[in-house]
């Protein structure tokens, strides 16, 4: 049972770029959850999922897409990548109010 | 809309000492309320929770009440470790059915040998 799993762990983008994080988890979770953690911030929901196609925006949706094909996968397209998506990316799933998170990815875009 | 704010960071103790971290919340109805802590390189890990008012929650030595009538969860531990040396996240779960997450900014703590 390997839980939440993300990939890849650290990437650097250049501006205009595009790149896809992914993520899987293996608990057959209805509810799934993409954020960013900015230095000295909390967490921020990009977007989330509440099963296989279905998903709503978060906080800061701006500038991802996502989507929800399956129950294990929850991929986070970046379609430009802009200097202020620098960020480290948490993907989280869960059946009830307790979420579980991934490793994390972060991205560098320069 | 709903909130979460913590105490500030960082918090530097000696081992041994008691830790208190202040979390309060502004909600609509009565959300679950939850302790998340993210040691260097990980991800955040679950480590308490309460689903109602004068729950108290508790794992590893610390410990969270969830109080109503002051809106706050304040997590405590009596001795703490070096290993306890985190950022700790306060969170709470939106009554709305889709169990998103209102976080606060989080609290670095750093215990020294």
């Amino acid at each position: 049972n390997a839980g939440v799993t993300q990939t890849p762990k650290f990437r650097i983008l250049k501006i205009g770029q595009s790149m896809t994080l992914q993520c899987t988890q293996d608990m057959n979770h209805n509810y799934m959850y993409w954020y960013r953690q900015d230095p000295g911030m909390g967490l921020k929901l990009i977007y989330y999922s509440v099963g296989a196609g279905i998903t709503d925006k978060g906080e800061v949706p701006n500038g991802y897409n996502v989507s929800r094909s399956t129950t294990e996968d929850f991929p986070l397209r970046l379609e430009l990548a802009a200097p202020s998506q620098t960020s480290v990316y948490f993907c989280a799933s869960s059946y009830d109010e307790t979420q579980y998170f991934g490793p994390g990815t972060r991205l560098l875009v320069l | 809309g709903d909130s979460v704010t913590q105490m500030e960071g960082p918090v530097t103790l000696s081992e041994e000492a008691f830790l208190t971290i202040n979390c309060t919340y502004t909600a609509t109805g009565y959300p679950s309320l939850f302790w998340y802590v993210q040691y260097p390189g990980e991800g955040l890990q679950l480590l308490l929770k309460a689903t109602k008012a004068d729950d108290k929650g508790s794992n590893k030595g610390f410990e969270a009440t969830y109080r109503k009538e002051t809106t706050s969860f304040h997590l405590e531990k009596g001795s703490v470790q070096v290993s306890d040396s985190a950022v700790y996240f306060c969170a709470l779960s939106e009554v709305s059915g889709t169990y998103k997450y209102i976080f606060g900014t989080g609290t670095r703590l750093k215990v020294l040998a």
